[in-house]
């Protein structure tokens, strides 16, 4: 089935110890977003590709970057990790055509940072 | 800008009873708005969406909205509550600019047998 995979599921990382997650879609869509999801918090946008064009939201901290070498994959950098920054990782892909497109979630990756 | 209220936090039911959680939005022009829902650990999964469509939006599960411009609300009803249903619900609007989502607090279903 066409989807949205994450990995890994789970990932530790220790504190100020850079740490990449990966996104990848058979979806072919144009469209990748990166949510970031803190405990009992509604996700919050930190940036999204259309096509090669990277969007950053304004108030996206430094310390992320994102990597989008090809259609199908997307990857979030986290460069130097704080205790602050442990949370769900969702990754959203849409087709880009009309704005009714539907939005498809991938299952996410927490993050913990010790 | 686009936002959406989710009115409640917490809502609790009893298996068979109708589930009820509310949203108003916020917009300036004819928005479209969606309902996810999170389970525990998991990721988004989409249960339904209007689009300026049919006013009345049946979604997956049982579940469907209203889209109610008078009242500024979209909120998600379901007849009969299952133990399967509890889970996290966001309701959820397009911000036009950018074509985003921006994302209600959330509510959390607990279903009581």
């Amino acid at each position: 089935d066409a989807m949205v995979i994450q990995n890994p599921r789970y990932q530790v990382t220790q504190f100020g110890k850079p740490v990449t997650l990966s996104c990848s879609q058979t979806l072919n869509h144009n469209v990748m977003y990166w949510y970031q999801q803190k405990s009992s918090q509604a996700p919050k946008l930190l940036f999204h590709y259309y096509d090669k064009d990277f969007n950053n939201e304004a108030d996206t901290p430094d310390n992320f970057q994102s990597r989008r070498p090809n259609t199908s994959f997307c990857f979030l950098d986290i460069r130097s990790p704080g205790l602050g920054d442990a949370a769900m990782y969702l990754c959203a892909t849409r087709a880009g055509g009309t704005p009714e497109d539907g939005y498809t979630f991938g299952s996410g990756t927490r993050l913990t940072v010790v | 800008a686009q936002s959406v209220t989710q009115l409640d936090s917490h809502v609790s039911v009893s298996e068979g009873t109708p589930v009820l959680l509310r949203c108003n939005y916020s917009s300036s022009y004819s928005p479209s708005l969606f309902w996810y829902v999170q389970h525990p650990n998991k990721g988004l999964q989409l249960l339904l969406k209007y689009t300026s469509a049919a006013t009345l939006v049946k979604g997956i599960n049982g579940f469907e909205a209203e889209f109610k411009k008078s009242e500024t609300s979209f909120h998600l009803t379901k007849p009969s509550a299952h133990m399967s249903d509890a889970a996290e619900y966001f309701c959820v609007v397009r911000r036009e600019y950018g074509n985003k989502l921006v994302f209600g607090a959330g509510t959390i279903l607990r279903v009581k047998s």
